[in-house]
């Protein structure tokens, strides 16, 4: 099935320590969106690509920072992870009108 | 900008009975997408229902129907024959559909109803 995957699932970093996670998707869809889910909180959209095209939301912090190599991969890099980065980090595919679909994501804790 | 509120953080229901989520959103566009999201415990977010603006019929999937009134900008989520499964976080959405540019296929999320389901 075409599906959206992240890696890894979960994510054990230090503080400060520099982390990176990655999507992939075999949907081919040319939308590629990340977020940032605290518990028992809605997403909070980090960054999108839209095809090559790096779209930064406002408050994204500058600690946050995203590469698209290619159409199938996108991966969230974290510069200095803060103890307030700790959370659900959620990666969304979308082409043209259809509803974003969604990866399991990666819970991402900080020592 | 656009903005969705769920006014019940949590909700529950008899197995079998019915349950209606509540949502309503804030936008001077006329036309755009709404969704609801599903999502159970550390698993996926998952789409279970979605509704385009011009439509004026409201969507059915089995079980899950919206009353979308659009005048009212109000879109309720009804999960009838409700299952244990049915238990998770849900989500409503607002997306806007214009092509190309930045905001294209942004979803702005309410805040989220927990709904539990009793056996």
């Amino acid at each position: 099935d075409a599906m959206v995957i992240q890696n890894p699932r979960y994510q054990v970093t230090q503080f400060g320590k520099p982390v990176t996670l990655s999507c992939s998707q075999t949907l081919n869809h040319n939308v590629m969106y990340w977020y940032q889910q605290k518990s028992s909180q809605a997403p909070k959209l980090l960054f999108h690509y839209y095809d090559k095209d790096f779209n930064n939301e406002a408050d994204t912090p500058d600690n946050f920072q995203s590469r698209r190599p290619n159409t199938s991969f996108c991966f969230l890099d974290i510069r200095s992870p803060g103890l307030g980065d700790a959370a659900m980090y959620l990666c969304a595919t979308s082409k043209g009108p259809q509803p974003q679909h969604f990866g399991d994501g990666t819970r991402l804790s900080i020592l | 900008a656009q903005t969705v509120t769920q006014s019940q953080p949590e909700m529950s229901v008899q197995e079998a009975e019915t349950v209606t989520l509540s949502c309503t959103y804030d936008t001077s566009e006329s036309d755009y997408y709404l969704f609801w999201y599903k999502q159970p415990p550390s698993r996926q977010m998952i789409l279970v229902i979605r509704q385009e603006a011009y439509k004026q019929q409201n969507a059915t999937e089995n079980r899950f129907s919206v009353n979308f009134q659009k005048a009212a900008k109000s879109f309720s989520l009804k999960i009838s024959d409700s299952q244990l499964g049915d238990a998770a976080m849900y989500f409503c959405a607002y997306r806007t559909p214009r092509a190309g540019g930045t905001s294209y296929g942004k979803l702005t999320f309410g805040q989220g109803t927990i709904l539990t389901v009793h056996p």
